[in-house]
């Protein structure tokens, strides 16, 4: 069965700081792959889709990379608003979508 | 801009169905793909299926929910709703619709954006 494997599964942050999420498939893909954020009690927001491409509206300060097995999501200068859930998203399926476990960016 | 706009939160007891609807505004539907989505309690998000609202085409289903999860469209009222039935408890969870950020078919057919506010589905006896 596909899997998408998010690492770490929760992470530890400071204001201003680089964090870097990873997201690894467990067969290539090509860049279909996207980022979602989610905050408590709220529906996921997309950030990044076609592994790089910065959705509209959404700060600079994400970047995604990545292609075949291995994704990033980078947040550089971190914001108070960036605490939340980040979750990867296949889409070469069609129409199955896969999701990642989420990774937990707290302060 | 498109905005979706879920039905309130359901009590339901094991075995009975549930309905959950998302109204559409600002846009029509027309073309774009509606997917519905969950979230268990502290969990991931998992996939249930699609339509393609006021088109020819079937609606898709998660093979997990083949059976048990019905997805239609309202044209008059620019509506997609979801209805789940053989509920279980395990069926607990926030229920989500979204848009594809694309055509339906088209490079951006596969990302969802926007989504609706959810819809907390409580199954318990």
């Amino acid at each position: 069965d596909f899997q998408l494997t998010q690492s770490p599964s929760s992470v530890s942050a400071s204001v201003g700081d680089r964090v870097t999420i990873t997201c690894r498939a467990s067969q290539g893909i090509s860049r279909w792959l996207a980022w979602y954020q989610q905050k408590p009690g709220k529906a996921p927001k997309l950030l990044i889709y076609s592994a790089s491409s910065l959705q509209n509206g959404v700060p600079s300060r994400f970047s995604g990379s990545g292609s075949g097995t291995n994704f990033t999501l980078t947040i550089t200068s971190l914001q108070p608003e960036d605490f939340a859930t980040y979750y990867c998203q296949r889409a070469n399926a069609f129409p199955m979508f896969t999701f990642g476990q989420g990774t937990r960016l707290e302060i | 801009q498109v905005q979706l706009v879920q039905s309130g939160a359901e009590v339901k007891k094991p075995g009975s169905s549930v309905k959950v609807s998302c109204k559409a505004s600002g846009e029509t539907l027309n073309n774009y793909a509606i997917t519905w989505l969950r979230q268990a309690p502290g969990q991931g998000l998992e996939w249930l299926g699609r339509i393609v609202p006021f088109s020819d085409r079937k609606p898709d289903y998660a093979e997990t929910f083949q059976g048990r999860v019905t997805v239609s469209a309202d044209r008059s009222t620019s509506t997609v709703n979801m209805e789940l039935s053989s509920l279980r408890p395990e069926d607990t969870a926030v229920y989500y619709c979204a848009r594809s950020k694309g055509p339906a078919d088209s490079i951006d057919d596969y990302w969802f954006d926007p989504w609706g506010q959810g819809t907390l589905v409580t199954v318990s006896s």
